[in-house]
């Protein structure tokens, strides 16, 4: 089964700039989403097919991928985007959904 | 505006059965895919099952294969979840989740608040 690998934790200091990594065989060749969850709530989506932000979602947040790594990206990162982020692909080989294992991002 | 609303969690003994429910409202539910993901407490998201548009088309995660069963009824908008022979790994916040009309790439969107499905003796 496909297997997505992210860092359990990130970093940031105020106003700096985020990256959250998410790597899988040949994840170029497929379509990435990812999900913002704070404390006591339900997940939210921030960025599908790889790039494209859904509205009401501030253009801090954007996507990327290179080689077998797709990245999110928070620029001047705040206080309230300390949260779990967790990327979503699906897999054609068993129609399967499959998520990262998530990442703690800390604001500090 | 979009929302789903899930129903039917609690403590259940180890074996039982439990039915989750979801409802849907704002968007034609007949048109789109849908999924249960679950989330174990202080662990991520598993994605459980999904359910084409038609109802045709089924798939399960390995770990809930043979358990449990999803179904769904376009006149009534809802979506629900069986799951038999409950094990104390089941334990987890239960969220629906919307996927797209493809079945293809989707991603999720909105998800429901969750319900709560606690196996215990």
């Amino acid at each position: 089964s496909y297997v997505l690998t992210q860092p359990p934790s990130v970093s940031v200091a105020p106003g700096k700039t985020a990256r959250i990594t998410c790597g899988g065989n040949s994840i170029g060749s497929r379509s990435v989403h990812w999900y913002q969850q704070k404390p006591g709530q339900a997940p939210v989506l921030v960025i599908y097919y790889d790039t494209d932000r859904p509205s009401g979602i501030p253009e801090r947040f954007s996507g990327s991928k290179s080689g077998n790594t797709a990245t999110l990206t928070i620029t001047r990162a705040e206080a309230g985007d300390e949260a779990d982020y967790y990327c979503h692909v699906w897999d054609s080989s068993n129609d399967h959904r499959v998520f990262g294992g998530g990442t703690r991002l800390t604001v500090l | 505006q979009v929302q789903l609303v899930e129903s039917g969690g609690g403590l259940v003994k180890p074996g039982g059965s439990l039915r989750l429910s979801c409802t849907a409202s704002g968007f034609i539910f007949s048109d789109y895919y849908m999924s249960w993901i679950r989330q174990a407490p202080g662990k991520g998201l598993e994605w459980v099952s999904y359910i084409s548009s038609s109802g045709s088309m089924i798939a399960y995660a390995d770990s809930v294969k043979g358990r449990f069963t999803i179904s769904r009824d376009d006149a009534k908008n809802s979506l629900y979840l069986q799951m038999n022979s409950l094990r104390a790994e089941d334990t987890a916040v239960y969220y629906c989740v919307r996927e797209c009309t493809s079945g293809y790439d989707c991603w999720f969107d909105p998800w429901g608040q969750g319900t709560l499905v606690t196996v215990s003796s």
